[in-house]
């Protein structure tokens, strides 16, 4: 059974701080992993999407990486802010399998 | 292109009665996927399509959901009779097939269902 996993489940930092979210999953076979940002009461906004042939990806203060061989892939924030508050969560696709396996997610709080 | 688009975005009724969930995935997007989520258990996949065509829905419930895309643009999800544990937010989500472009996951805004 695959598994994603997300630790911690919640995370408060100062605002202004770096911070890495890390995301773990126990099947190298893997298409493409995706990072979302939920806030209170939404829908699923994506953030990052890496490629398995890729190793990074970047968007603004956001850069996602993915290492398959340790079956790792980490989301870091540079330079938080308050409105990075929301819960995170990693997507796994594998090859052949439409299935998607979400982590449980991580709820972050940047204190202003 | 508008995104992903859930109807209705709220909805309360009693217990007993039927539930239709509606989505529009995003125009050429092939694959489409409902998913509910709750605080206890996250987000569970329910149902998937393929070009229309239910691929897997090993994750629904019970035989009180159904699940339609009578063509590439509509979807419902059905719920009949409905029962205080159906409540939940339900997500639609669609993308381009696997192997096509980058296989990105687009997410609606999500239907919050609440059975009295």
């Amino acid at each position: 059974k695959q598994e994603v996993t997300q630790i911690p489940a919640a995370l408060s930092v100062p605002e202004g701080e770096n911070l890495v979210l890390n995301c773990s999953f126990t099947d190298s076979a893997i298409y493409n992993l995706q990072w979302f940002r939920q806030d209170p009461g939404k829908g699923l906004t994506s953030l990052l999407l890496i490629q398995s042939s890729q190793r990074e990806q970047t968007s603004g203060r956001l850069n996602a990486s993915l290492d398959k061989s340790s079956g790792r892939s980490t989301l870091y924030i540079a330079a938080s802010q308050p409105g990075d508050s929301a819960t995170y969560l990693c997507c796994k696709s594998n090859f052949g399998n439409e299935k998607l396996t979400f982590g449980t997610g991580t709820r972050l709080t940047i204190i202003p | 292109d508008a995104g992903v688009i859930q109807s209705p975005r709220h909805e309360v009724t009693e217990m007993g009665q039927e539930v239709t969930l509606r989505c529009k995935p995003i125009s050429g997007h092939n694959s489409l996927f409902w998913y509910r989520q709750t605080m206890m258990r996250g987000l569970e996949l329910l149902i998937y399509f393929n070009n229309n065509v239910p691929i897997d829905d090993s994750g629904m419930p019970e035989d009180r959901f159904s699940a339609k895309m009578p063509n590439a643009s509509f979807s419902t999800l059905k719920i009949q009779p409905s029962e205080p544990r159906d409540s939940a937010v339900y997500f639609c989500a669609s993308r381009p097939l696997a192997g096509v472009g980058t296989g990105e996951l687009f997410f609606g805004e999500g239907s919050r269902l609440t059975v009295l």
